[in-house]
């Protein structure tokens, strides 16, 4: 049972124009939601965040957007650089005991940036 | 960098040996997890702690035990290690308790069962 889901396991974007990454999920009990990005062999690192009671956060060339109502979420960049190159995670979080934070992970969209 | 060592960085056992894991932070930060990923699986959550010797069960704990015997150090053992359990493994570290929260994660371990 994927609680979150990203459809698309690759996306292939054009440097300088804009990537769009999609996430669903089904439990609408969760009201925080997280990208992480992914470079090969190393650890996910914190990209930006945006809480149930907003439809959009931003910062800078990044820009996650939700659609409670469709229990989606999309992370724009723009404008694609090379550097964007990585798999990208979203994940919705909830609680466990004792307030540790449980983050359940979406597939993952490996993102490529061409020159 | 979020001052999380793990070790081995990388690991190749046999079916049915015993294996440790460890994950060291700086940070003393009180909540650690670990994590597996998988291919089209993305990350899974095995076991996690929200102090010393306080631990529980994650979404993907069968054939996983932890321990957290200082503040600094969390460790997974695979008691008899099994092909399935081939795999990477992350720790996180976070501060902060709830939802709200952002969680920082070490360059993994990449482990191998023949």
């Amino acid at each position: 049972d994927q609680q979150v889901k990203q459809n698309s396991p690759s996306l292939s974007v054009q440097e300088g124009r804009i990537s769009i990454l999609n996430c669903d999920y089904t439990n609408s009990m969760f009201d925080y939601f997280l990208w992480y990005k992914k470079y090969p062999a190393e650890g996910p690192t914190f990209l930006i965040s945006i809480s149930s009671i907003k439809d959009k956060n931003e910062d800078g060339r990044f820009t996650v957007f939700l659609n409670k109502s469709a229990k989606h979420l999309s992370l724009h960049i723009v404008p694609s650089q090379p550097g964007d190159s990585a798999v990208y995670f979203c994940a919705a979080s909830g609680v466990l005991l004792q307030g540790a934070q449980k983050l359940v992970f979406g597939q993952g969209t490996r993102l490529t940036i061409n020159p | 960098d979020a001052g999380i060592t793990q070790s081995p960085r990388h690991k190749v056992t046999e079916t049915g040996t015993p294996v440790t894991l460890r994950c060291h932070q700086t940070e003393n930060h009180r909540y650690m997890y670990w994590y597996r990923q998988d291919p089209g699986h993305g990350l899974r959550l095995i076991h996690y702690s929200y102090g010393v010797k306080d631990t529980d069960k994650g979404e993907v704990s069968d054939g996983y035990s932890v321990s957290r015997s200082k503040t600094e150090d969390f460790l997974l053992t695979l008691e008899s290690a099994t092909s399935s359990q081939t795999s990477v493994y992350f720790c996180a570290i976070s501060a902060v308790s709830g939802a709200k929260n952002i969680q920082y994660f070490g360059a993994g371990t990449r482990l191998s069962v023949l």
